[in-house]
């Protein structure tokens, strides 16, 4: 079972240099999710979608893009890297429930970025 | 809006221990509740959930009761193994509206043989 698959694993960027991050889930779940992970900062969201062809800002979206095309595709962008964006990312998805609370997330191994 | 509050870390503790991480959250209707462990180098992976008020959830000897009263879901194992030095999320559903679940800061446990 795949589950959540992010490519690639690893990267390193030059200032300025754009970049896309893949996430494929083949669970058939709705809802996916961006986040990244810093030191002393827990996951904070960057974008979300709640179903193919939707998009949603969450709590850190400047500096990045996201596009669902397909279910089950989610694509991270990186325009013009920066140094802040130095971090790990890590997508998750949900699957529709009526309950939608109970429902929970699987994520990937994540991706580990630095920008120099 | 919802927040989730779980108290910092690291927690260091020696092999056969007893583990409490504390974790209190205010939300918008009645969420389900989950604790998710992520091992060094990887995502996060749920540990243990609970759907509804004074459910317990439970998974390989770690226990969290949902506690409407007091508004906490605190993780607990009665004797803690090195192979459980990870870091621990506590995190609500998405609920009022939003279909955002709300993440802990994370805390690291640490433990020695």
């Amino acid at each position: 079972n795949a589950g959540v698959t992010q490519t690639p694993k690893f990267r390193v960027l030059k200032t300025g240099q754009s970049m896309t991050l893949l996430c494929a889930q083949d669970m058939n779940h709705e809802y996916m999710y961006w986040y990244r992970q810093d030191p002393g900062m827990g996951l904070r969201l960057i974008h979300y979608s709640v179903g193919e062809g939707t998009t949603a800002k969450g709590e850190v979206p400047d500096g990045y893009n996201v596009s669902r095309l397909k279910k089950q595709n989610f694509l991270l962008g990186l325009e013009s890297a920066a140094p802040s964006q130095t971090s790990v990312y890590f997508c998750a998805s949900s699957p529709y429930k009526l309950s939608l609370g109970s429902a929970e997330a699987f994520f990937g191994q994540g991706t580990r970025l630095t920008v120099v | 809006g919802n927040s989730v509050t779980q108290m910092e870390g690291p927690v260091t503790l020696s092999e056969e221990a007893f583990l409490t991480i504390n974790c209190t959250y205010t939300a918008t209707g009645y969420p389900s509740l989950f604790w998710y462990v992520q091992y060094p180098g990887e995502g996060l992976q749920l540990l243990l959930k609970a759907t509804k008020a004074d459910d317990k959830g439970s998974n390989k000897g770690f226990e969290a009761t949902y506690r409407k009263e007091t508004t906490s879901f605190h993780l607990e194992k009665g004797s803690v193994q090195v192979s459980d030095s990870a870091v621990y999320f506590c995190a609500l559903g998405a609920s009022g509206g939003s279909y955002i679940p709300t993440f802990g800061r994370g805390t690291s446990l640490i433990v020695h043989p």
